[in-house]
C-alpha cells in the first residue's frame, strides 16, 4: 500500500470550503484513491474514491492531478457536523488495509 | 444484514478473563479486517482474512490474541487472559473480493472493551 502523507490537523470555519491534501508520491499503476471519515466512538465511513481527474457525490469531490502523487478532498460549505477525522488511503484492495493518521477536522461556529 | 454487525457493542470484563468479539461481514463480502483503536489513537490493524487463504496475522500484539472465520463469513476475534490496556474498540470491517482496485471496505460500529 503506497505510503500516504497529509496535515495533522486543520481548523475552518462552518460556511467555508475546506480541501485537505494527500501526498502519495510512490502510488501504482493500478491504485485506487479513497477518502474515509471518522467520526468520535464510530467506525469510518466512506466518503470518496477515485483514480483520476475529478470525482464528485453529494458530500464531497476529489481532485486528483494528471501525475496522480497527490490529491485533494474538497468538502464544499462545511458545517459543525463535519469536525472528524478524515483518512486518505492508496492501495489496492487485496492486502492488510493500513490507516495513517488522518487530518483532525475541527469547524467552528 | 445490509451493513457489517459486531457483537457485543459493550463488554466489560475482569482482568484476567477471555473475551470473545464476534464480526458479521456484509452478504458476499469475501475479505474481513480487525481493527483496534484506542481512545483518542489511529486504527490499528489487527488480521485481515481474504477468501479461503491463510489469513494475514501480521498485526495481531500477542499471542494472547487470536482470531478465525468459518466458513468465509463470520469471524471471532479472542484476547485470553484480558489485560487492561486491550481495553479500546475493536473494528471489524468487508469488502469485496481482493485483487481489484475500485473496492470499498466498510466498517461495524464495533465493540467497546473495557478490561477492569
Amino acid at each position: 500500500l503506497a505510503k500516504t502523507t497529509q496535515p495533522i490537523s486543520m481548523d475552518s470555519y462552518e460556511g467555508q470550503e475546506v480541501n485537505i491534501t494527500c501526498s502519495h508520491n510512490n502510488i501504482a499503476t493500478n491504485d485506487y484513491i479513497t477518502w474515509y471519515q471518522q467520526f468520535p466512538s464510530q467506525g469510518p465511513r466512506f466518503i470518496i474514491q477515485g483514480y483520476k481527474t475529478k470525482v464528485t457525490n453529494e458530500v464531497a469531490s476529489l481532485f486528483i492531478p494528471a501525475d496522480r502523487k497527490s490529491s485533494t478532498l474538497s468538502l464544499p460549505r462545511v458545517s459543525l457536523s463535519d469536525t472528524a477525522v478524515y483518512y486518505c488511503l492508496v492501495g489496492v484492495w487485496a492486502s492488510k488495509i493500513i490507516f495513517g493518521s488522518g487530518t483532525r477536522l475541527s469547524i467552528r461556529p | 444484514g445490509a451493513g457489517v454487525s459486531q457483537s457485543p457493542s459493550n463488554k466489560v470484563t475482569e482482568k484476567g478473563k477471555d473475551v470473545e468479539l464476534r464480526c458479521d461481514p456484509i452478504s458476499g463480502h469475501t475479505a474481513l479486517y480487525w481493527y483496534r483503536q484506542s481512545l483518542g489513537q489511529g486504527l490499528e490493524f489487527l488480521i485481515y482474512f481474504q477468501g479461503n487463504s491463510a489469513p494475514d496475522k501480521s498485526g495481531l500484539p500477542s499471542d494472547r490474541f487470536s482470531a478465525e472465520r468459518t466458513g468465509g463469513s463470520v469471524s471471532t476475534l479472542t484476547i485470553q487472559r484480558t489485560q487492561q490496556e486491550d481495553s479500546a474498540v475493536y473494528l471489524c470491517a468487508s469488502s469485496l473480493a481482493g485483487g481489484l482496485s475500485g473496492n470499498t471496505i466498510y466498517f461495524g460500529e464495533g465493540s467497546w472493551l473495557t478490561v477492569v
